[in-house]
């Protein structure tokens, strides 16, 4: 059975610092892995990654996916209260008609002053 | 710009009562999705279609029905709503195969009394 497994489950943090939210996975017919925040209502992207050991960022925030260990990380530096939010990641697997994302259960963030 | 669209955003309903969930979308996509959120779970597929007249079953089918008769346009049915039922539904749409990202619509949350 495909399975996405984020840790940890929920996070609290004071505003400056860094954290590593992580995800594994274990799924037939991996095609990228894909983190998303969400917040009050939908899913916001942030990353794709399809290739091992490429760094991908976006101010503070950046991800790398290893494909032999089969885990992503995303890294949030200087957090800030607007980084509060549940961080889901899942993995997008071809099957036999299309594309599908399987999530991980989500890492709840807050941030704190 | 309406991207991906739900209607209705809010509903209760009564035990044994039907109700169906539109989605829309207005970027052409072949794929369209429908989740369900519940607390500590995260997003789960409950079907999805890889295109026009096409509809396939995800991890939680059961007690649901869909159709896509027209392209832009995923509908989502309870013939029988029941309180496990009462989740947070999210339809998603994406163009391919080859990882592109997936556009979330802002959520439907729906009570079974």
């Amino acid at each position: 059975e495909d399975k996405v497994v984020q840790s940890p489950l929920s996070l609290v943090v004071h505003e400056g610092d860094t954290v590593t939210l992580n995800c594994s996975y274990e799924v037939t017919n991996f095609r990228s892995l894909l983190w998303y925040k969400q917040e009050k209502k939908a899913p916001t992207f942030l990353f794709m990654l399809t290739s091992s050991g490429i760094e991908k960022k976006s101010g503070r925030l950046s991800s790398i996916l290893d494909k032999k260990e089969l885990f992503s990380i995303l890294n949030i530096t200087a957090t800030q209260t607007g980084d509060s939010a549940v961080y889901l990641c899942a993995s997008l697997e071809g099957t036999g008609g299309g594309n599908k994302l399987t999530f991980g259960t989500g890492t709840q963030l807050k941030v704190e002053l | 710009n309406a991207g991906v669209t739900q209607t209705p955003k809010f509903r209760v309903l009564k035990t044994g009562q039907s109700m169906t969930l539109l989605c829309a979308q207005d970027m052409n996509h072949e794929y369209m999705y429908w989740y369900r959120q519940d607390p500590g779970m995260g997003l789960r597929l409950i079907h999805y279609s890889v295109g026009e007249g096409t509809t396939a079953k995800g991890e939680v089918p059961d007690g649901y029905n869909v159709s896509r008769l027209k392209k832009q346009n995923f509908l989502l049915g309870l013939e029988s709503a029941a309180p496990s039922q009462t989740s947070v539904y999210f339809c998603a749409s994406s163009y391919g195969t080859s990882g592109n990202t997936i556009y979330f619509g802002e959520g439907s949350w729906l009570t079974v009394v």
